[in-house]
């Protein structure tokens, strides 16, 4: 069955520390790849998408993402961390090609000590 | 730059009582559809479009009705409200891929209560 695991539910960083939210994925074939973010009582905004190509993908906010097809993984990182960077954190694949079903993460809430 | 639109923001309802969530679009994206968001679910496929005059169920469907009769709306209909369908419900749109490469967007959310 296709799923998206993302086995953190809760990780708190300092802020200025390095991040990294992991994603593993279960897929008949390579998925386009998301990491959306949501803020508090927000919708989502989406950070970073991989669809092929390199696999290191730079996004918004300083985040990036690397796709690594051996392991099934789209793991999220940010060198330094900022405040306002607490949020809940969402991966997400869809098949390739123009789609309507997005299969999400349950999620990773992220908070920030200052 | 208006993107997705869901009205209303927040919503309490009794039991038993009937509403609908509307959803609007203005980037004319083929593909529209409806997630709900539990606590520790995630975002769940409720029903979707992939045009006008044409739906599905996802996932969760059951005690929901969709429609869609242009291109730009996707109202979400709850028949009899459920106290299990208390829950945050998000509505979403993208293309068919040949443009903006299937990025989805949401609406900003509807929080709706059920007592």
């Amino acid at each position: 069955a296709q799923s998206v695991t993302q086995p953190d539910i809760h990780i708190t960083v300092s802020e200025g520390a390095s991040l990294e939210l992991r994603c593993n994925y279960s897929y008949g074939a390579t998925p386009y790849l998301f990491w959306y973010v949501q803020s508090p009582g927000q919708g989502l905004q989406l950070l970073l998408k991989y669809f092929s190509g390199d696999t290191l993908v730079q996004g918004i906010k300083g985040f990036e993402a690397e796709f690594k097809r051996s392991q099934s993984s789209f793991n999220l990182r940010k060198p330094s961390v900022h405040w306002s960077d607490a949020a809940e954190y969402f991966c997400a694949v869809a098949p390739p090609g123009g789609t309507y079903k997005y299969i999400f993460g349950t999620g990773t809430r992220l908070k920030v000590l200052a | 730059n208006a993107g997705v639109t869901q009205t209303p923001k927040f919503q309490v309802l009794k039991t038993g009582q009937s509403m609908t969530l509307q959803c609007a679009q203005d980037m004319n994206h083929e593909y529209m559809s409806w997630y709900r968001q539990d606590p520790g679910m995630g975002l769940r496929l409720i029903h979707y479009s992939v045009g006008a005059g044409i739906t599905d169920q996802g996932e969760v469907p059951n005690g929901y009705n969709v429609s869609r009769s242009t291109t730009e709306d996707f109202p979400l209909r709850l028949l009899s409200a459920a106290p299990s369908q208390t829950s945050v419900y998000f509505c979403a749109s993208s293309s068919d891929g040949r443009t903006s490469g299937n990025t989805i967007y949401f609406g900003e959310g509807s929080w709706l209560t059920v007592v």
